[in-house]
C-alpha cells in the first residue's frame, strides 16, 4: 500500500463549476502538506502549503486537512479553462530538528480538464 | 527572482552509458532535492543534499548519486544506464528544510 493515495481521474468538468480533489494518506507522522500544479512538459508548480487541520484559502483556492481522517482536499473554485493541469498532494515528515531533509512523499496526481 | 533552473532539458543516452544533470537553485536557497517521475511510480525522492552533504536518500541504487557545489548548485550523475531510468528528472529547491520547495522545468532523459 502507498503511503499516499490519490484518485488519477481523470477528471473532466464544464468551466465554473467547483473541483475537488482529494489525497488519503497512511502515515500519521505527516505535518506538511502541499498541493503542486503540474502542466504538461513542465515542473510542478506549488500551490499552497498548510501544516495545521482546517482550511487554508487563497484566491479560488481551498487546502483542507483533516489529521484525524488522513484525509487532504483541494477545492477549486470558478474552474477555468487554465487549470488544466495534473495536481498532485505531496507530504513530508519532519524530526526533532524541524526539517525532513527535503523528502516529499507525493501522490499519483490526478488529471484534470476544464473544458469550456 | 529567478526560478530553479535544470540543464540539460533533454538528453537522450544510450544503455550502459553514464549521465550528469545540472540544478541551479533559487538564490539563496541551501537544500536542493532531486526526483525521478515515471508514468507509473509518480515523483520518487532521490536524496537531498544541504550545505553540500547529502541529508537524506531514497530508495534508489547506488549508480544515482549526486554532489552539490558551495554555491549551491547539485548535480546527479546515473551510472550504467538501464532502460528503465529514462524519466523526467526533477530539482526542487527550498530554503533549508521543506516548507515551500520549488521545482525546475526537469530533465527529460530517454534511454535508448
Amino acid at each position: 500500500q502507498k503511503e499516499v493515495e490519490q484518485d488519477p481521474g481523470p477528471l473532466s468538468v464544464p468551466e465554473g463549476a467547483i473541483v475537488s480533489l482529494n489525497c488519503t494518506y497512511s502515515n500519521s507522522a505527516f505535518q506538511y502538506f502541499m498541493w503542486y500544479r503540474q502542466y504538461s512538459r513542465k515542473g510542478p508548480e506549488l500551490l499552497m502549503y498548510t501544516y495545521s487541520s482546517g482550511n487554508k484559502e487563497d484566491g479560488r483556492f481551498t487546502a483542507q486537512v483533516d489529521k484525524s481522517s488522513k484525509y487532504i482536499s483541494l477545492f477549486i473554485r470558478d474552474s477555468q479553462p487554465s487549470d488544466s493541469a495534473t495536481y498532485l498532494c505531496a507530504m513530508s515528515v519532519f524530526n526533532a530538528g524541524g526539517t525532513s531533509y527535503g523528502k516529499l512523499t507525493f501522490g499519483q496526481g490526478t488529471i484534470l480538464t476544464v473544458h469550456p | 527572482k529567478a526560478g530553479v533552473t535544470q540543464t540539460p532539458r533533454y538528453l537522450i543516452k544510450t544503455r550502459g552509458q553514464q549521465v550528469t544533470l545540472s540544478c541551479s537553485p533559487i538564490s539563496g536557497h541551501r537544500s536542493v532535492s532531486w526526483y525521478q517521475q515515471t508514468p507509473g511510480q509518480g515523483l520518487q525522492f532521490l536524496f537531498e543534499y544541504f550545505s553540500e552533504t547529502q541529508r537524506n536518500k531514497g530508495n534508489f541504487p547506488g549508480r544515482f548519486s549526486g554532489r552539490q557545489f558551495s554555491n549551491s548548485r547539485s548535480e546527479m550523475n546515473v551510472s550504467t544506464l538501464e532502460l528503465g531510468d529514462s524519466a523526467l528528472y526533477l530539482c526542487a529547491s527550498s530554503l533549508a528544510g521543506i516548507k515551500e520547495a520549488f521545482f525546475g522545468q526537469g530533465t527529460r532523459l530517454t534511454v535508448v
